[in-house]
């Protein structure tokens, strides 16, 4: 069964930076890859990036370019965002979610249970 | 990147009425595309991917269809538990969300 666990809330101030972590279990691990999405209050769904588990290669929306890091630690299975430079505007709940890698798979087929962070001074 | 525009952004309707979903893309995105189902305090659910393939244990109440740039998602008898945002998404390098349609309960 295929479940993917995310960090727990957090809340910043204006400048600092904010690292979520996602544990996936039930499935191969570097077979697949994680993409991360957030939705703000009242806003819809917004992609910031993919990262392969199998090379580390990555891909970012260009929103978010220069101020998002994705990594993988494949000896625990766990996928890690980090923002940096926060701003208010990046008050959001955050989703991780199983990606494909070759187009052998669906996309987002399954989802963390979202990490809300709040910046706030 | 790729933008996707959805439409309408809301779409009124009773229980057990059809609805059609549209989702245009700014250049062909073949049929690397996806629907999702988002409810309040919940993660979103892949409904459709590959433009028409439904995704595990999703009813057959929902298809997908189109290809390149015009795509829609019709749900042939609204249920009350298909009330919810819907979002489409492609997949083609990067990745990319429409601004989602509500469906509500007229």
């Amino acid at each position: 069964q295929v479940h993917l666990v995310q960090s727990g809330a957090v809340v910043k101030k204006p400048g600092a930076s904010v690292k979520v972590s996602c544990k996936a279990s039930g499935y191969t691990f570097p077979n697949f890859g994680i993409s991360w999405v957030r939705q703000a209050p009242g806003q819809g769904l917004e992609w910031m990036g993919w990262i392969s588990a199998y090379n580390g290669n990555t891909k970012y929306a260009q929103k978010f370019q220069g101020r998002v890091t994705l990594t993988t630690d494949t000896s625990t299975s766990t996928a890690y965002m980090e923002l940096r430079s926060l701003r208010s505007d990046d008050t959001a709940l955050y989703f991780c979610a199983r990606d494909e890698i070759y187009g052998g798979s669906p996309p987002f087929d399954y989802w963390g249970q979202g990490t809300l962070v709040t910046v706030s001074s | 990147e790729i933008v996707l525009t959805q439409s309408p952004g809301t779409l009124s309707l009773s229980p057990g009425e059809r609805a059609t979903l549209s989702c245009r893309a700014g250049q062909s995105v073949r049929t690397h595309l996806a629907w999702y189902q988002l409810k309040p305090g919940q993660a979103p659910r892949l409904l459709i991917y590959g433009a028409s393939s439904r995704a595990t244990g999703i009813p057959d109440r929902f298809s997908g269809g189109g290809s390149g740039t015009d795509f829609t998602l019709t749900i042939t008898r609204l249920e009350p538990e298909d009330f919810a945002v819907y979002y489409c998404q492609h997949y083609v390098n990067s990745r990319a969300f429409g601004g989602g349609t509500k469906v509500e309960i007229k």
